[in-house]
C-alpha cells in the first residue's frame, strides 16, 4: 500500500475562486509529480519536482502553480478556477531504486 | 522519440474469456522499463508490473500474464479467465533510464468484462 496521500479527494467550487490541492508522501521520495486526467483518458504531467525547491512545468500547458518547500509535501495551486480546469488531479512519487510511481486517490475538482 | 502506443481503445469480453492488451514502444535507448498499471473506476491507479529491458523474461502472476518482445518492441498483458473484477482501463507506460524516469503513457486501454 502507497503512502501518498492527496486532500481533498472531491472538490465542487465557484469560477474564479482559489484553491490549494494538497499532496503528501511519508515514503522520503525525492521526485514526485502532479498529472492532469479526465476520466479513462490519457495522463497528462503538468507538473514535477526532483527534490525540495525543485519545480519544473510538464508536458501539458498548466495554469496552476506548485511548491516544494518541504520532501512529502507538494501542494498543487490554481489562483483562479474555472470551468476549463475540471478534471481529475493525481499526484505521485518516484522509488529511485525501482522506478515505481506511487499514485495519491486523486482529486476530482469540479468548477462550476 | 519516445513513444508508448495502446492501439485498442475498448475490449469488450464475456467473463471467463482471456483477453490481451497490446502495447507497443519507441524508445532509442537501449536501458529502459516498461510498466503496466490499472485504473478502476474508483479512479486509484494500482501498479502491476515493472520490466527493464534487459529482462525479457515472460511474467505470470496469478490470471496476469505479461509477453516483453524487445523484437517487435512489445509488452503486451494477457488476462486469463477474465473476470468482472478485472474492468477497468489500463494503462501502459515507458521510462528511459536517463529521463530521470519521467513516464511516458499510452494513452489507456478500457477493458469491460461483462457477466
Amino acid at each position: 500500500e502507497a503512502d501518498i496521500y492527496q486532500t481533498p479527494r472531491y472538490l465542487v467550487i465557484g469560477t474564479g475562486k482559489k484553491i490549494t490541492l494538497e499532496c503528501s508522501q511519508t515514503m522520503g521520495h525525492d521526485k514526485m509529480y502532479w498529472y492532469q486526467q479526465d476520466p479513462g483518458m490519457e495522463l497528462h504531467l503538468i507538473h514535477y519536482s526532483y527534490g525540495v525547491n525543485s519545480t519544473e512545468k510538464g508536458d501539458l500547458s498548466s495554469e496552476s502553480t506548485v511548491s516544494r518547500i518541504r520532501t512529502e509535501h507538494f501542494p498543487l495551486t490554481l489562483e483562479s478556477a474555472r470551468p476549463s480546469h475540471t478534471s481529475q488531479y493525481l499526484c505521485a512519487s518516484t522509488d529511485a531504486n525501482t522506478g515505481e510511481l506511487f499514485f495519491g486517490e486523486g482529486s476530482r475538482l469540479t468548477v462550476l | 522519440a519516445q513513444k508508448v502506443t495502446q492501439a485498442q481503445t475498448e475490449i469488450s469480453v464475456v467473463e471467463k474469456e482471456d483477453v490481451t492488451l497490446d502495447c507497443v514502444y519507441e524508445t532509442r535507448d537501449t536501458t529502459y522499463y516498461l510498466f503496466w498499471y490499472k485504473q478502476p473506476p474508483s479512479g486509484e491507479l494500482v501498479f502491476l508490473i515493472r520490466r527493464n529491458s534487459f529482462d525479457e523474461q515472460n511474467e505470470i502472476s496469478g490470471r496476469y500474464s505479461w509477453n516483453f518482445q524487445k523484437s517487435t518492441s512489445s509488452f503486451n498483458f494477457t488476462i486469463t479467465a477474465s473476470q468482472v473484477v478485472d474492468s477497468a482501463v489500463y494503462f501502459c507506460a515507458l521510462s528511459e533510464a536517463n529521463s530521470n524516469y519521467q513516464l511516458i503513457w499510452g494513452a489507456g486501454t478500457k477493458l469491460i468484462i461483462k457477466p
